[in-house]
């Protein structure tokens, strides 16, 4: 079974922190993907990566970056936490694009 | 305008009930439509998927697309306690254009069975 783990399940933060979310998958998967999930908004991509060293924009990565130096670690930074950045963060893994692999998420609250 | 429109519930039925979860779209574009099912304080896991317009069945699980009206659903037969969850549609252009290889999901509906 594919496993994606994300290394927190629950974080408090103060704004202006900068934070960091892991991810690591170990299925060698090619496609690494970072979402939030908000009540009534329901996923939104912020980055994705296709390979090692690579990233696209999503559709909400402002005050957001990531890393990916291995193939099995994807990184979702917030440089400097706001409250507006309070939610379940999902990170996901692919080996085609459109059949995703979700970790258990991270509750971040930033306060 | 979302791309995708799902009505977010909640939704409570009794079990044994047949379940229908509904989504429209209005992008044309997208060419493979899926279903996710998301329990409590976890991540969605991939139920069903679909490339072409009709029926697909799995077990007590039907998922349908009519590409024509840019509306799929999915229907859960003889509904169980255990299907209580949150679905989630969602769906992807695999060739070209802005929205390609990004999958969009839509806002998830709240699906409770009870005894």
């Amino acid at each position: 079974d594919v496993k994606v783990t994300q290394s927190s399940r629950y974080l408090v933060k103060r704004t202006g922190e900068k934070v960091f979310l892991e991810c690591v998958q170990d299925m060698d998967h090619e496609n690494m993907f970072w979402y939030r999930q908000d009540p009534g908004l329901g996923l939104r991509l912020i980055y994705f990566s296709y390979d090692v060293k690579m990233k696209e924009k999503g559709d909400i990565p402002e005050g957001y970056s990531v890393s990916r130096e291995k193939k099995e670690r994807f990184s979702l930074i917030l440089e400097s936490a706001s409250t507006n950045q309070t939610s379940m963060y999902l990170c996901a893994s692919s080996l085609q694009r459109e059949k995703l692999f979700f970790g258990s998420g991270t509750q971040l609250s930033v306060l | 305008q979302k791309e995708v429109e799902q009505d977010p519930g909640p939704l409570s039925v009794p079990e044994g009930a047949i379940v229908s979860l509904n989504c429209t779209y209005s992008n044309s574009a997208f060419q493979y439509f899926m279903w996710y099912r998301q329990y409590s304080r976890k991540g969605p896991e991939l139920l069903m998927y679909t490339y072409s317009s009709g029926n697909k069945e799995d077990g007590r699980f039907t998922a349908q697309v009519d590409k024509s009206s840019k509306y799929i659903s999915l229907f859960i037969r003889d509904s169980q306690p255990s299907d209580s969850a949150t679905y989630l549609c969602a769906m992807i252009v695999l060739a070209g254009g802005t929205s390609y290889g990004k999958l969009t999901f839509g806002q998830g509906t709240i699906l409770t069975v009870h005894p």
